[in-house]
């Protein structure tokens, strides 16, 4: 049974330019949030994606979009980058009822 | 939103050794998870315990719902648990739905 998948796993950009991090869920879940870590700090949420649709939202700027695709994976973009958007950027995937939360390994982006 | 607090911040410990650690949290919750996250970055889940006790080996958690705290566990230590650990929770209502809230972290130091 695959875990939680996530593509890339490193990634170097400038300034003003555009990324997209993508992520599988577990098999089962239909359930994909992201969370931005920064170092030294605790992960936290961007936004929750549901049935194709963001459910919530965290205190990200509209810069950051994403998307859920029918067979649940889940894509982030992050536009006009900035230097303090350096960062791992965790996936995980739930059931829809909201219990456990699993997470991928991580996309670690840094911003020149 | 709701305020996680983990304490302590740090721990160093001899192997074999055992040590608690605590999450405080500020509003009533339907989802708590402990996470032990590598080296890597990957978080890897413990607990999911919104109330209750669950032991799992040599780790067990415990928590208080009605006091708004939660203990972790660590008995007979090994280096291997080094690492830092979070507690992470989602507030009990709608708008908080499935959105997890992180402590700062316990950077937990094994010394063989």
């Amino acid at each position: 049974d695959a875990g939680v998948t996530q593509s890339p796993t490193h990634l170097i950009k400038t300034r003003g330019q555009q990324v997209t991090l993508r992520c599988s869920p577990k098999s089962g879940h239909d359930t994909v949030s992201w969370y931005q870590q920064a170092l030294g700090q605790g992960p936290q949420f961007i936004f929750q994606y549901y049935e194709e649709e963001e459910r919530q939202r965290g205190n990200f700027p509209d810069r950051f979009s994403g998307h859920q695709f029918p067979n649940y994976s889940s894509e982030l973009n992050v536009n006009a980058l900035l230097l303090g958007d350096s960062a791992l950027y965790l996936c995980a995937s739930s059931l829809a009822t909201g219990e456990t939360q699993y997470f991928g390994p991580g996309t670690r982006l840094l911003v020149l | 939103g709701i305020q996680v607090e983990q304490s302590p911040p740090d721990l160093i410990l001899q192997e074999g050794a055992n040590s608690t650690l605590r999450c405080n949290f500020s509003d009533s919750v339907n989802n708590l998870q402990w996470f032990h996250q590598n080296p890597w970055g990957q978080l890897i889940n413990l607990f999911y315990i919104p109330s209750g006790t669950k032991q799992n080996g040599r780790l067990s958690a415990t928590t208080v719902a009605t006091e708004r705290y939660s203990l972790l566990y660590i008995s007979s230590s090994q280096t291997t648990d080094s690492g830092v650990y979070f507690c992470a929770v989602a507030g009990a209502g709608g708008t908080s739905y499935g959105k997890l809230t992180f402590g700062q972290g316990t950077i937990l130091t094994v010394h063989p």
